[in-house]
């Protein structure tokens, strides 16, 4: 079985500028979370989707917004980025987000904001 | 409200030594715990969880954990480090709310020959 995969790998941009991040979860798998990863926060959850409806949402500001398709793949989008938005993005996806699912992530997307 | 502490952001220890990772957790409900492991440039991945049930759980590449409810621990341990052991470790709880894991900082494991 495919594992979770993210796209692009590695993005830089500029501040002020918007980007959007890409998850394509394992087959069969319909929950979608994501975190950001920074050296000084270490792993933050940013929002989770099931069924194409967000169901629990992390304490971030409304700048970053995510969706989930039919299909389960899932968007993450962060507007005017600013440069604390530079971290590592990671996706995880389960089958159904019950509290002992196994969480599994994609190798992340490298976002450098200049 | 859940929260998870790992003591010492840098454990060294000589190949075939003991790894032992701390780690301390905090929820308002009978706690789901995780520790995972990532690598450089890579995600996360899980190395074992508690649920239910015994409290001493064993996961993939010879590491286990002991969940401990009155010392609010669940600290891995591995008797025996290998070289491809080092990395970056971390302990994770889900506690009420469903879908929402919250991680330690994470533990730098150095793994000396």
């Amino acid at each position: 079985k495919a594992g979770v995969t993210q796209t692009p790998r590695y993005l830089i941009k500029t501040r002020g500028q918007q980007v959007t991040l890409s998850c394509s979860p394992i087959s069969g798998h319909r929950s979608v979370s994501w975190y950001q990863q920074t050296p000084g926060q270490g792993l933050q959850f940013l929002f989770e989707y099931f069924s194409e409806t967000q169901r629990n949402k992390g304490n971030f500001p409304g700048r970053f917004s995510g969706r989930q398709f039919s299909n389960s793949r899932s968007e993450m989008n962060v507007s005017t980025l600013e440069l604390g938005d530079s971290a590592l993005y990671l996706c995880a996806s389960s089958q159904d987000r019950g509290r002992g699912d196994t969480q599994y992530f994609g190798p992340g997307t490298r976002l450098t904001v200049l | 409200a859940q929260s998870v502490t790992q003591l010492g952001s840098h454990v060294s220890v000589s190949e075939g030594a003991l790894v032992l990772l701390r780690c301390n957790y905090s929820s308002s409900v009978p706690p789901y715990l995780f520790w995972y492991v990532q690598y450089p440039n890579q995600g996360l991945q899980l190395l074992l969880k508690y649920t239910t049930g015994a409290t001493l759980v064993k996961g993939i590449n010879g590491f286990e954990a002991e969940f401990k409810k009155s010392e609010t621990s669940f600290h891995l341990t591995k008797p025996s480090a290998h070289m491809s052991d080092a990395a970056e470790y971390f302990c994770a709880v889900t506690g009420g709310n469903a879908g929402k894991s919250t991680f330690g900082d994470g533990t730098t494991l150095t793994v000396k020959p």
